[in-house]
């Protein structure tokens, strides 16, 4: 099983601010499938990027992925009051499926 | 637009039953892999179990193998999880999700439901 590794836990920033989120993988993710999702309180989560790199449908392009083999990173380039909230990275190259533990972006 | 409806949450005791449906529309149904994927109050997201476009393949968590089964009915667009000897640890909101690309496993997800929560406990 692929274990991801997101940090850091916690990551308290201003509107205006660029976010750089972190997510390591315990070996290599094959083809780079790795993806993010955004999570709102009480809401389902939303793919962001995909591919490691490539933007989902409808997302702005503040929000930018990147890495490959066992280091991926979130970038949000200027924050916008709607980002903040949790965010997860998700391997899919190989079964089982599995998740990061989550960054929480908070206001500053 | 693309819907996905989950059901069938609810209270059950340990070692007890339950089906979750998840009722799909807006897509054909029958050319996508769909997914269970949970999470436990306050915690992260958790990978529960997959199925492929036309059922003949899938695949499941360590933490459920055995005990759930994901089935679906591609003539009524139904993704359904039969989950049986169900354990306080199953406690969580659980989504079905669908992948995005039309008969090509890629396991991500560009559309989730609104999720069902299933609480278990005496």
């Amino acid at each position: 099983e692929i274990v991801l590794t997101q940090s850091p836990g916690t990551l308290s920033l201003s509107p205006g601010e660029r976010a750089t989120l972190s997510c390591r993988a315990s070996q290599s993710v094959s083809s780079s499938y790795l993806a993010w999702y955004q999570q709102k309180p009480g809401q389902a989560p939303r793919l962001l990027i995909y591919g490691a790199s490539s933007r989902a449908t409808g997302i702005p392009d503040r929000f930018s992925g990147s890495g490959s083999g066992t280091d991926f990173t979130l970038t949000i380039s200027r924050l916008e009051p709607e980002d903040f909230a949790v965010y997860y990275c998700q391997q899919y190259g190989s079964f089982p499926i599995t998740f990061g533990q989550g960054t929480r972006l908070e206001i500053k | 637009q693309v819907q996905l409806v989950e059901s069938g949450g609810g209270v059950v005791q340990p070692g007890g039953s339950l089906r979750l449906s998840c009722a799909a529309s807006g897509f054909t149904f029958s050319s996508y892999g769909m997914h269970w994927v949970r999470q436990a109050p306050g915690k992260g997201l958790e990978w529960v179990a997959f199925i492929r476009y036309d059922g003949s393949n899938k695949y499941y968590a360590d933490s459920v193998k055995g005990r759930f089964t994901i089935s679906r009915d591609n003539s009524k667009n139904t993704l359904y999880l039969q989950m049986n000897s169900l354990r306080a640890e199953d406690t969580a909101v659980y989504y079905c999700a669908k992948e995005e690309w039309e008969l090509l496993h890629l396991y991500y997800f560009d559309y989730w439901g609104q999720g069902t929560l299933v609480t278990v406990s005496s």
